[in-house]
C-alpha cells in the first residue's frame, strides 16, 4: 500500500492564481481531511469528508473548496490564492471518523507571493 | 468547540533523561485524546490514543500518557529518551459527539542532546 499520497510536494503561486492540491489513499478509508500547518499554531482542519459525495467544513474553510467523487481521492482547490494561504498542507485519512487513527500524507509546502 | 493547549513550545533534554510533554484540553463533552509525532519533513504519525478504559495509555517507541479527567490533562512521558526522539509532538482532541472535528495543539519541539 502506498498509504496517503500528496502532490505536488512544493508549489509557488502568485496572488490570485488557482490550483488544486491532490490527495489520494489506497486503504479504502471512508474519512479524509485536509489540514494546514502554520508555525506556532499546530494543525487546523480545513475540510473533511466522511465518504464519497459528502464533505463538510472544518475550522478554517474560507478560500478553499473540496469535492469527493471517489473514496480514494480528495482534492483541495484554492480558487484565488492569497499570501495568507502560504502554509504546509496535510491530507489525512482514517477508516472511520469515530476515534480512529488518522494516517497523514507527506505534505505540500505552498508559497503564495 | 474543544481546544488543546500544549504548555511548552520547546523542551530540550539530554539523552537517556526522562521527559514529560504537557497537554491540557478544554471540552464541554467527553473526549478522545491523541498524541502524534512529526519527524522533520514528514507527515504526522500516531504515538498513542485514549478512547476509554484505563487512564494510562502505552504507545509506540516507549511513550506513555495518562488521562486525568479532573485536571483535563493528557501528558506524554518517556522514562529515557534517545537522540532519535527529536521531533515535534502534537496533542489532539476530538469530542465524542462531533468526532469529525479534531483539534490540535500548537506542538512541542523535543530536542534530545547527546
Amino acid at each position: 500500500n502506498a498509504g496517503v499520497t500528496q502532490t505536488p510536494k512544493f508549489q509557488v503561486l502568485k496572488t490570485g492564481q488557482s490550483m488544486t492540491l491532490q490527495c489520494a489513499q489506497d486503504m479504502n478509508h471512508e474519512y479524509m481531511s485536509w489540514y494546514r500547518q502554520d508555525p506556532g499554531m499546530g494543525l487546523r482542519l480545513i475540510h473533511y469528508s466522511v465518504g464519497a459525495g459528502i464533505t463538510d467544513q472544518g475550522e478554517v474553510p474560507n478560500g478553499y473548496n473540496v469535492s469527493r467523487s471517489t473514496t480514494e481521492d480528495f482534492p483541495l482547490r484554492l480558487l484565488s490564492a492569497a499570501p495568507s494561504q502560504t502554509s504546509v498542507y496535510f491530507c489525512a485519512s482514517s477508516l472511520l471518523a469515530d476515534s480512529d487513527t488518522q494516517y497523514f500524507g507527506p505534505g505540500t509546502r505552498l508559497t503564495v507571493l | 468547540a474543544q481546544s488543546v493547549t500544549q504548555l511548552d513550545s520547546q523542551v530540550p533534554v539530554f539523552e537517556e533523561a526522562p521527559v514529560e510533554l504537557r497537554c491540557n484540553y478544554s471540552s464541554s463533552v467527553s473526549v478522545y485524546l491523541f498524541w502524534y509525532v512529526q519527524y522533520p519533513n514528514q507527515g504526522l504519525q500516531l504515538l498513542l490514543k485514549y478512547l476509554s478504559g484505563s487512564t494510562l495509555v502505552k504507545g509506540i517507541n516507549g511513550f506513555e500518557a495518562e488521562f486525568n479527567k479532573s485536571q483535563t490533562s493528557f501528558h506524554l512521558r518517556k522514562p529515557s529518551v534517545h537522540i532519535s526522539d527529536t521531533a515535534e509532538y502534537f496533542c489532539a482532541v476530538s469530542d465524542r459527539v462531533n468526532n469529525n472535528d479534531m483539534r490540535f495543539g500548537a506542538g512541542t519541539r523535543l530536542t534530545v542532546k547527546p
